[in-house]
Order: C-alpha cells, then structure tokens, then sequence
C-alpha cells in the first residue's frame, strides 16, 4: 500500500495560484494518481488523474515527477469557491478480485481561499 | 452525470442495533465501495465489491459486512452498532469503462451519511 502524506491546510487569496503537494515514496508500476474536491455536506468529487509528467484538464493541472514519489496539484487563479478539502488518492489501475488493498486516500488538506 | 445516492443524510441509532445503510448508482458500473470518513482520518475503505455477490474486504472490515444483491445496489451492515462507529459513510462507483479512456477509473461518490450511534 502506498503511504501517502499531504499538508493538512493551506491558506491562499483569490486570484492567486495554488500548488497542493501528495507525497507518496512506495508508489508502485501500475499505481495512478487522482485527486478529489470535497465541499462541506457532499461526497468528493473528481477532478483530475495522472500517471506521468503533467496533465491538464479545464479547472486544474497535475505535476507528477519522473521518480512518481510525488505529485502536485495546480489550481490556476483561485476563488472564494474553490475553498474545500482536497484529497490525493493512489490506486492500483482497475479494480478486480484482489484489488481491495490496492487504493490509499490521503487524508485531504483544508484550502481557505481568502478575499 | 452519474448519480450515486444513498438513502439517509442523517441517522441515529441505538448501540446493539443492526443498522442497514443503502447505495444506489444509476450507471451500470462494476465497482462499488463504501467508506467511513472522519476527522484527520480522510477516507478509509470498508468493503468494496467489483461484482454483483462478489465483496473484498477493505482496510477496516471489522463490525462491518456487505450484501450486493443487485448490481445498482451496495448494502453496508453494521451488524451489533457501537458508539465507534460513529462516523461519515460514504459510497462510491465505479468503471472499468473508463480505463480505457482515462488509464484509470475515478469513483463517484454519494453525498455520505452522517450516522451517529448513541
């Protein structure tokens, strides 16, 4: 199982970017990364997975180093409502028979976007 | 958009209890997983299923067991409830679909019930 360590909060101000980091040394081959958003009162919700160097989609970016010990989550230009916990989750690619102990969630970090 | 419901927001329960929590998805997909989140903890998994009768035990089954009798539906059980189990639940889908698509397969999530064992 991949040990997995990210801050527990951050503070930032809107229009400012934010660079959230997952530690995660015992990754193995097959292990992607994926990050969640998570408002007070609803489950997480999705919003980006990689396996290597950098992806992007329309609300974030996802930096993952060659070494894959680490990952870094980018949220360009910040707003009030992007203040949530955000979880790092390592998984073992496909979930089949023997799969159970294959998927590691961090333990999220609190983002307080101030105005 | 996938839609992941469970059928409580909010639940109070006596300790001993058997306490039923219920999850539907509305997507067809293989994989089901229930959770527990709690404070400085994040997420930790109970039991997970990749197949209608099928479950694996997650990190922390104990107290706990499944029943997946339909694939649209994942029953978590709490069998004799205990106050340490009062907790954020939460259940989540997902498919082997998207891993051609995406390389791996992202979980959708219900918005948690909030059970609380006096």
């Amino acid at each position: 199982l991949a040990k997995i360590t990210q801050p527990i909060s951050m503070d930032s101000y809107e229009g400012q970017e934010v660079n959230i980091t997952c530690s995660h040394n015992n990754i193995a081959t097959n292990d992607y990364i994926t990050w969640y958003q998570q408002f007070p009162s609803q489950g997480p919700r999705f919003i980006i997975q990689g396996y290597k160097t950098k992806v992007t989609n329309e609300v974030a970016s996802l930096f993952i180093p060659a070494d894959r010990k680490s990952s870094t989550l980018s949220l360009p230009r910040v707003s009030l409502s992007d203040t949530a916990v955000y979880y790092c989750l390592v998984a073992r690619r496909g979930f089949s028979s023997g799969s159970a102990r294959q998927l590691t969630f961090g333990s999220g970090t609190q983002l307080t976007v101030l105005p | 958009d996938v839609k992941v419901t469970q059928s409580s927001r909010y639940l109070v329960k006596r300790t001993g209890e058997k306490v039923f929590l219920e999850c539907v998805q509305d997507m067809d997909h293989e994989n089901m997983f229930w959770y527990r989140q709690d404070p400085g903890l994040g997420l930790r998994l109970i039991y997970f299923s990749y197949d209608v009768k099928m479950k694996e035990k997650g990190d922390i089954p104990e107290g706990y067991s499944v029943s997946r009798e339909k694939k649209e539906r994942f029953s978590l059980i709490l069998e004799s409830a205990s106050t340490n189990q009062t907790s954020m639940y939460l259940c989540a889908s997902s498919t082997i679909r998207d891993i051609l698509l995406m390389g791996n397969q992202p979980q959708h999530f219900g918005d948690g019930t909030r059970l609380s064992i006096l």
